[in-house]
Order: structure tokens, then sequence, then C-alpha cells
């Protein structure tokens, strides 16, 4: 059951953009819009921030946006805030075995 | 609000059976839409999908685990479970019970707990 695969770490400054990518295949990214993206900061909870490729649950801040292309998602994090460092996992369905498949996760650091 | 609550023991014995709970509160099992899913961290790692509980009753297991894991429902006590067998110290993890309101989409979880698997 192989996981979907993120880059491991990305790190910028205070106010700049990033994007974490999410690449899996045809019979989960590609072929659904269910992909959802948690963030989890060291010790707790993950969190659900999109759902549905590009929706955002109420009450997460709008600098976070999702899209998708292909085989691939992405979540954009804009004006980049020290609160926003932690662990980012992008999550599929996957119709092979119908499935919920995790990525490896990336970890965002704010310089 | 849903709440989720996972019990269970925080250390078990290599070969042995782990047995978890998740008490829900906020809203009723039955009847709800949701499905409920069981989820794994194992420490400094990952998360990965252990299986879930349909809201008609189908239940579905990681592939990995599935001829090890069991997953049932209480409507009485609003609670939903999960039993995996011969446990190695590989099913070391925090274990989290959480909802999942599309296929995939956990927007609530439990605070998770910590099964250690050690003789």
């Amino acid at each position: 059951q192989s996981a979907l695969t993120q880059s491991a770490s990305v790190s910028e400054s205070p106010g700049q953009s990033i994007t974490i990518s999410c690449t899996g295949t045809g019979s989960d990214i590609g072929g659904f819009n269910f992909v959802s993206w948690y963030q989890q900061h060291p010790g707790k909870v993950p969190k659900l921030i999109m759902s549905d490729v590009s929706s955002r649950p109420s009450g997460v801040s709008n600098r976070f946006s999702g899209s998708k292309s292909g085989n691939t998602a992405s979540l954009t994090i804009s004006g980049l805030q020290a609160e926003d460092e932690g662990t980012y996992y992008c999550a599929s369905y996957r119709s092979v075995n119908t499935v919920v498949i995790f990525g490896e996760g990336t970890k965002v650091s704010v310089l | 609000q849903l709440q989720f609550q996972e019990s269970g023991p925080g250390l078990v014995k290599p070969s042995e059976t782990l047995t978890l709970t998740c008490s829900v509160s906020g809203g009723s099992i039955s009847g709800s839409g949701y499905s409920w899913a069981w989820i794994r961290q194992p420490p400094g790692k990952g998360l990965e999908w252990i299986g879930a509980i349909y809201p008609r009753g189908g239940i579905n297991y990681n592939p990995s685990l599935k001829s090890r894991l069991t997953m049932s429902v209480d409507t009485s006590k609003n609670q939903f479970s999960l039993t995996l067998n011969s446990m190695t110290a590989a099913d070391t993890a925090v274990y989290y019970c959480a909802s999942d309101y599309s296929k995939g989409e956990f927007d609530h979880w439990g605070p998770g707990t910590l099964v250690t698997v050690s003789s």
C-alpha cells in the first residue's frame, strides 16, 4: 500500500508563499476529488485544513488554498506565518481496495 | 460538535491482542451519515489509515492489516472499536479514532492514545 509522494521539507521566510505537492496515481488523486490536507503541530492531533481538493473547512484561514492537476494535488500557503510551522499530510481515496492513503508528510519551517 | 475519546491499554506484549474503543459524544453514531475510522501514527512517522466502518454497516480495512484486524460498532453505547491481534513492535503507535464525512476526509479526531508493544 504505497503512500502518496510528498517532498520531505520546505522552508521559507515569513510573508512568503509556499506550495506543497502530493503525487499519486490515476487510481487515487488523478481519478477522484477526494483529496484532503492535514496540518499537524508537534505532539498535537492532525487538523483538517482542506477537503475535496480545494474546500476550506469553516475556521481555516484563507491563506490556505488547494488545487489539483492530473495525479498531483497541491497545497499553497500564502503570507507564511510562524504558526504555520508543522507537518502537512495529504490524503486521498484510492479505488484499489477502497482505501484511504496518506502522503509521507512535508515539514514546513518558517525561517 | 462531535467529540471522541480513545480508550485501551497503553502497553501490549508481543503476540497479544489490542482492543481499543472510541467513545463518541456530541452526536449519534448511527444515522449521522459519517463513517468511523481508525488512523495510527508510529512515533516520529507519518499517518496510516487502518480502516473504517461506513454508515450502512460496511467495513473496509487496510490490506496490510486486514488479516489481523476487526472493527465493530456498538450503537447502544455510541462507541466503535478496533481489535488487532498478533501485535508486534511495528504496531507501536498513537492510535486515533476519527469521523470521515466523505471518502477520507477526517474532520473530527480523538486526542489519540499511545500503544506500545513491548515485553
